[in-house]
């Protein structure tokens, strides 16, 4: 069974730009979560989606979305870019709707802003 | 919201040696409490959890304790190995969906 596939591996961009990173969640996955990890913070929060519905929702500004299609597979996008972005975002897949689950993690989409 | 803080943030042992990293959490009504262990270059995986009607669980080297009424857990690894080298984070969750919170992870070194 294939593991969480996160697209694309590495990318850079410059303040002020957007971005978009996809995530494919293991087969039958319904739900799948975004975390934020950055030196020293560990890992955030961002959203959750199941069956194409948002969940939960982190503390972030609203220049970061998200969104999940019929399939599972999910997006998220970051609009005007800063500086303090730059992170390794990881989309997670559960198999269970609740908390009682095991996230199994993607490898992370590295982003560096300039 | 929850608030959870790990600590040491990095620790060394050497080869044989146990090692533990504690966990405090602020939500008393978070009620899963896993741990990842993440290598360097690579993503986080699931080494052991307690739900909070467990005290202690275990499995081979590695052990987790919750005590619930002061709100902290605890993850034991003991006879440490080289391969047990890792970024370790603990996390808390409620029931109210796959929203988990982490602490800031320990850097454990196993020396040789």
């Amino acid at each position: 069974k294939a593991g969480v596939t996160q697209t694309p591996r590495y990318l850079i961009k410059t303040r002020g730009q957007q971005v978009t990173l996809s995530c494919s969640p293991i087969s039958g996955h319904r739900s799948v979560s975004w975390y934020q990890q950055t030196p020293g913070q560990g890992l955030q929060f961002l959203f959750e989606y199941f069956s194409e519905t948002q969940r939960n929702k982190g503390n972030f500004p609203g220049r970061f979305s998200g969104r999940q299609f019929s399939n599972s597979r999910s997006e998220m996008n970051v609009s005007t870019l800063e500086l303090g972005d730059s992170a390794l975002y990881l989309c997670a897949s559960s198999l269970i709707a609740g908390n009682t689950g095991e996230l199994f993690f993607g490898e992370g989409s590295r982003l560096t802003v300039l | 919201g929850e608030n959870v803080e790990q600590h040491p943030s990095t620790l060394s042992v050497q080869e044989g040696d146990s090692a533990v990293i504690k966990c405090t959490y602020s939500d008393s009504a978070s009620n899963y409490f896993p741990w990842y262990k993440q290598e360097l270059g690579k993503r986080p995986q699931l080494i052991i959890d307690i739900r909070s009607n467990v005290g202690e669980k275990k499995d081979q080297r590695i052990a987790v304790t919750l005590n619930k009424t002061a709100k902290h857990f605890s993850l034991h690894i003991t006879e440490t190995q080289p391969e047990d080298s890792a970024v370790y984070f603990c996390a808390a969750s409620k029931s109210t969906g796959n929203q988990f919170y982490f602490g800031t992870g320990t850097s454990l070194t196993v020396i040789p």
